[in-house]
């Protein structure tokens, strides 16, 4: 079955600590996307990315960093320098340049220790 | 003002009465529209896509888009318990003048009462 397979499930940072969530799709999608989201609040764009080799800032990168080395990979690290880290991110992706909905992945919630 | 505005919820209606969500936006630009379900402490599942003016029905649910005045909603007939979650509306909106990115409101939970 396609879909998008976000890895792991929970995880948990210690101070000063870098962490890396995994999204990997089949869809063959082109465009990739990271989002956070904190209770009670809507999604908030970190990264997205349209092509391989490329990615663009969102709304709020800072203290996040992302690659794009394959299709079918976009994975994020949250770095030592996002002070408040906790949340649910969501990986999303969709064809590009198109009218067509994002497709999300089952997301990780991430932790301070 | 936000990009993309919901009302402010929590929403309660009884089982088997009509839910009626909404949302307004800020760019008259933006095109594609999308109504996202999303229970607790899961991911946000597509239920709805509109790019149209007027209503366009899908089961139980029909969305309804008025590009002149700027808002999206989404009414869910006969509801059930099970519709019973976080509904987030998004549109391609201009984000922060740079391209045209797909924009979330902040979410209306509904509560439908057995």
């Amino acid at each position: 079955d396609g879909g998008i397979t976000q890895s792991p499930k929970y995880l948990f940072r210690k101070e000063g600590q870098n962490v890396t969530l995994s999204c990997e799709q089949n869809l063959n999608h082109d465009a990739m996307y990271w989002y956070r989201q904190d209770p009670g609040q809507g999604l908030r764009l970190i990264y997205y990315s349209q092509i391989v080799n490329d990615f663009q800032k969102g709304d709020i990168a800072e203290g996040y960093s992302v690659s794009r080395e394959k299709k079918e990979s976009f994975p994020l690290t949250v770095t030592s320098a996002q002070k408040n880290p906790t949340a649910f991110y969501l990986c999303a992706s969709k064809t590009v340049n198109s009218n067509q909905p994002q497709h999300f992945g089952d997301g990780t919630r991430l932790s301070i220790l | 003002q936000k990009e993309v505005e919901q009302n402010s919820g929590p929403l309660s209606v009884p089982e088997g009465a009509i839910a009626s969500l909404n949302c307004t936006y800020s760019d008259r630009g933006s095109q594609s529209f999308f109504w996202y379900r999303q229970y607790s402490g899961k991911s946000p599942e597509l239920i709805m896509s509109i790019y149209s003016n007027g209503d366009k029905e899908d089961g139980r649910f029909t969305a309804q888009l008025n590009k002149a005045s700027q808002y999206v909603s989404l009414l869910i007939r006969d509801s059930q318990p099970s519709d019973s979650a976080t509904y987030l509306c998004a549109g391609d909106v201009f984000s922060s003048g740079s391209a045209r990115q797909l924009t979330f409101g902040s979410g209306t939970q509904l509560t439908v009462l057995p």
